[in-house]
């Protein structure tokens, strides 16, 4: 079974400092890999995900991630944070189940922006 | 706004009791997903359905049951409630399955279990 790993349940950082939410996958074919966002009372949504198309993935509100073999990682970055950015962000990675696809989620990284 | 929609989005009962968590999917998805989240366990995946049939599942109970109707509306059914059921339950929707195709969560509902 495929699987993803959060690195950090809570990261900190001031705001306009850089954003690194870490994520390594287990796969053993290449996987989907997603990252999701979920901000209080909410639902999570989209924030990027990688297809295999290219191994740098942009995706809203600034986020990006790059897809790393060697490394069987999917990190998120943000150049510079703002505090709408405090939330939960959740890795992801497509999985096989049944006759279907299913994404199995980490266990989630709480961003915490500091003015 | 997602496009999903679940009903209610606050319950609160006893235990042993039984509920019925409802979802409405984007215009369009035929696929239905259901989740809970808690604190200890994160987000789980229950089950799957696709167009009406059940497609996955996953960590579901055996005291919780789900289906898809014709108009592609889900119900989650959770019965003999214990006090670990309470959690978020999030349903997520999308155009078929998840290999590489966004899925939209609704709000979820809340369910308290006293």
């Amino acid at each position: 079974a495929q699987s993803v790993t959060q690195l950090g349940s809570h990261v900190s950082v001031s705001e306009g400092a850089l954003v690194l939410l870490r994520c390594n996958y287990s796969s053993s074919v290449p996987p989907y890999l997603f990252w999701y966002v979920q901000y209080p009372n909410q639902g999570l949504q989209l924030l990027l995900k990688y297809t295999s198309a290219a191994t740098l993935v942009k995706g809203i509100n600034g986020f990006e991630a790059e897809f790393k073999k060697s490394e069987t990682s999917f990190h998120l970055t943000k150049p510079s944070a703002h505090m709408s950015d405090a939330a939960e962000y959740f890795c992801a990675v497509s999985e096989r189940a049944g006759g279907s696809y299913i994404p199995t989620f980490g266990r989630g990284t709480s961003l915490i922006v500091h003015p | 706004d997602s496009g999903v929609t679940q009903t209610p989005k606050h319950l609160i009962t006893a235990t042993g009791q039984r509920v019925t968590l409802r979802c409405s999917p984007r215009s369009g998805d035929l696929s239905v997903y259901w989740y809970q989240q808690s604190l200890d366990q994160g987000l789980q995946f229950l089950i799957q359905y696709y167009n009406g049939e059940e497609r996955a599942k996953g960590n579901i109970l055996e005291r919780f049951s789900a289906q898809q109707f014709p108009d592609l509306h889900s119900e989650l059914n959770l019965s003999s409630l214990e006090l670990g059921d309470s959690a978020l339950y999030f349903c997520a929707s999308s155009v078929t399955d998840a290999r590489w195709n966004t899925i939209y969560f609704g709000e979820g509902s809340w369910l308290t279990v006293v």
